[in-house]
């Protein structure tokens, strides 16, 4: 089954404390991004890559570190969390840039 | 300045009565038009892609129609399941950039 899978699904941590989302694609899909979800304030792009170790930054990068060395994943990275880190995150994926995207189901994430 | 306007924010319908959902977007140089389908706790899910003025597409009771200026999703009929919040996204014709998102309607659908 086609899909992108992002683990954990649901994290409470502390701030400071360095954690890493992982994301992983079974289509071979070349370009990969991070959203953010946050209520009255929509989606929001974090990082996107256009293919194996190219990467840029998104709409709101700060505090966050992403790195494409496989294909298929592309893991994100909280150095050192903030509170106002606390929101849900989706992983997504397309066969290239332009083409129709897919998401995956969501990451959860509270930093206290 | 890209942006997404969508309307209206929430939206309460009788099972079979038929409405609309608007998208006004400005972009510079339009890429593709997306609607996605999001469920409480889940990931959006894709449900279609329009990329040039006068485009429609169709799934089930869904209709989604471009302009130069806007895009609607008609809901014929609709169904206790069609509840959850649709979103619409557009992406500039411009090698990497994001897709941008409206803050999406909820709709919800009573039997």
């Amino acid at each position: 089954e086609a899909q992108v899978t992002q683990n954990p699904r649901y994290l409470i941590t502390v701030t400071g404390k360095k954690l890493t989302v992982t994301c992983s694609q079974n289509m071979n899909h070349e370009y990969m991004s991070w959203y953010r979800q946050d209520p009255g304030l929509g989606l929001r792009q974090i990082y996107y890559s256009m293919n194996v170790e190219v990467t840029d930054k998104g709409d709101v990068p700060e505090g966050y570190k992403v790195s494409r060395k496989e294909k298929r994943n592309f893991p994100l990275i909280l150095e050192s969390p903030s509170p106002n880190q606390t929101s849900l995150y989706f992983c997504a994926s397309s066969l290239s840039w332009g083409n129709t995207i897919y998401f995956g189901e969501g990451s959860w994430l509270t930093v206290v | 300045e890209d942006q997404v306007t969508q309307s209206p924010e929430a939206l309460r319908l009788q099972e079979g009565e038929s409405s609309s959902l608007n998208c006004s977007y400005t972009v510079s140089g339009l890429r593709g038009l997306f609607w996605y389908r999001q469920d409480p706790g889940k990931g959006p899910e894709f449900l279609f892609t329009l990329y040039s003025a006068g485009e429609e597409k169709e799934k089930e009771r869904l209709k989604a129609t471009l302009t130069k200026k806007e895009s609607f999703l008609h809901i014929t009929a609709p169904k206790p399941e069609d509840s959850a919040t649709y979103l619409c996204a557009v992406q500039a014709n411009q090698a990497g950039t994001a897709l941008i998102f409206g803050k999406g309607t909820t709709l919800s659908v009573s039997s």
